[in-house]
């Protein structure tokens, strides 16, 4: 079954402590993708990666950090999460930015 | 950059009355998607628009990418209440690497 994977789905940690939100598609998708979402400000992405060793920012990278070291997987780093980075993300694959974008079921984050 | 207004944010119908979300953006796409976001759910893939005036039809909803390419709507015929969700506009714009930038999102409440 064609999907992109994330997880864990539910975190809560402590500001400071570092973590790691993993994503994997397996449709040998070029274009990976993250996103947030808040309350009344919709989805914003945060980074994005066109393929394997390339990646670039987004709307608001600020705090966050990505890999891609194997076509499949992009993970989401935060060195020293904050409460502002509390929130809902989605981790999204598409073939290329303009064809349609498969959402992972979201990881929901609290900072404390 | 560029930006995707949605409106309305909000949209109280009765079952069976017609909805409609409208998008646009602050400068000229390459194409238009259109998601569902069901309560509880991650962002679902319902079409993609790409030609200057393109009218889609999926059953009772209408997709439309305005002649400029800078608006599109989606209309909903008679709601029913597995309608419910919040409905996102993502454009992409012309030329560039970029991925998708999402209006906030119109989320539909219905009542029976």
């Amino acid at each position: 079954e064609a999907q992109v994977t994330q997880n864990p789905r539910y975190l809560i940690t402590v500001t400071g402590k570092k973590l790691t939100v993993t994503c994997s598609q397996n449709m040998n998708h070029e274009y990976m993708s993250w996103y947030r979402q808040d309350p009344g400000l919709g989805l914003r992405q945060i980074y994005y990666s066109m393929n394997v060793e390339v990646t670039d920012k987004g709307d608001v990278p600020e705090g966050y950090k990505v890999s891609r070291k194997e076509k499949r997987n992009f993970p989401l780093i935060l060195e020293s999460p904050s409460p502002n980075q509390t929130s809902l993300y989605f981790c999204a694959s598409s073939f290329v930015p303009s064809t349609e974008a498969f959402f992972g079921q979201g990881t929901r984050l609290t900072v404390v | 950059g560029q930006q995707v207004m949605q409106i309305p944010q909000y949209q109280h119908v009765q079952e069976g009355e017609d909805f409609t979300t409208y998008c646009n953006s602050s400068t000229t796409l390459s194409n238009i998607q259109w998601y569902k976001q069901r309560p509880g759910g991650h962002p679902v893939f319902l079409i993609q628009l790409v030609k200057s005036g393109e009218v889609k039809k999926q059953k009772r909803l209408t997709f439309q990418f305005g002649e400029a390419k800078k608006n599109s709507s989606l209309h909903i015929t008679a709601t029913q209440t597995t309608d419910v969700g919040t409905y996102f506009c993502a454009g992409r714009g012309l030329g560039g690497a970029d991925g998708l930038t999402f209006g906030k999102g119109t989320h539909l409440i219905i009542q029976p």
